[in-house]
């Protein structure tokens, strides 16, 4: 099994350019989640999603938007990316229990 | 005040030696607790959950005061391979059936030979 992968690992964006963040995971979980971690601030939770087909907000969802329309996946998009979107990004899954598995990360930058 | 809160460190310490963090949350309803520990650029891997009882998973014990409301987690014999930031996560249950966490901006350890 991979687990969770991230895709893509890396990414410079200009600001006001879009993109989306793709996350799978293979261990049929029922919950998937999209964090960023910034210096000294902890990973925050962006969205979150509790099923195929749902969607919810986390802590920090504005300039962010989600979808999950297949179990295995959940994408992450930028509409106008502006330079505090400059962190690192995780996504991570979870059976209904809490444990999380996590995936490698996308460091994205944004100038 | 932040919801769960670490001393951030760095803590150095050398090979063999017994080193403890604390952690403090907010929200006396929290439900479950966990340490992660998160390697450079690397994602955060769970390192063990902590009971209301204390557990123990070889080198490593974690503790729970719920009236205190504060975590622990004790490494014994401290390895280089140790060195890592240690994240305190909370399970403060406030979004329904949803299984969100809380993390802590964790501490940051650093074995020396």
């Amino acid at each position: 099994n991979a687990g969770v992968t991230q895709t893509p690992k890396f990414r410079v964006l200009k600001t006001g350019q879009s993109m989306t963040l793709l996350c799978a995971q293979d261990m049929n979980h029922e919950y998937m989640y999209w964090y960023r971690q910034d210096p000294g601030m902890g990973l925050r939770l962006i969205h979150y999603s509790v099923g195929e087909g749902t969607t919810a907000k986390g802590e920090v969802p504005d300039g962010y938007n989600v979808s999950r329309l297949k179990k295995q996946n959940f994408l992450l998009g930028l509409e106008s990316a502006a330079p505090s979107q400059t962190s690192v990004y995780f996504c991570a899954s979870s059976p209904k229990r809490d444990t999380q598995y996590f995936g490698p990360g996308t460091r994205l930058t944004v100038l | 005040r932040k919801e769960v809160e670490q001393d951030p460190g760095p803590f150095n310490v050398p090979e063999g030696a017994t080193v403890a963090f604390n952690c403090t949350y907010s929200n006396s309803a929290s439900q479950s607790f966990f340490w992660y520990r998160q390697d450079c650029r690397k994602e955060p891997k769970l390192l063990m959950s902590v009971y209301s009882s204390g557990n123990e998973d070889g080198r490593f014990t974690a503790q729970l005061n719920r009236a205190s409301q504060y975590i622990s987690l004790l490494i014994r014999d401290s390895k280089l391979s140790d060195s890592a930031t240690y994240l305190c996560v909370v399970n403060m249950g406030t979004s329904g059936s949803a299984r969100q966490l809380t993390f802590g901006s964790g501490t940051q350890l650093t074995v020396l030979p």
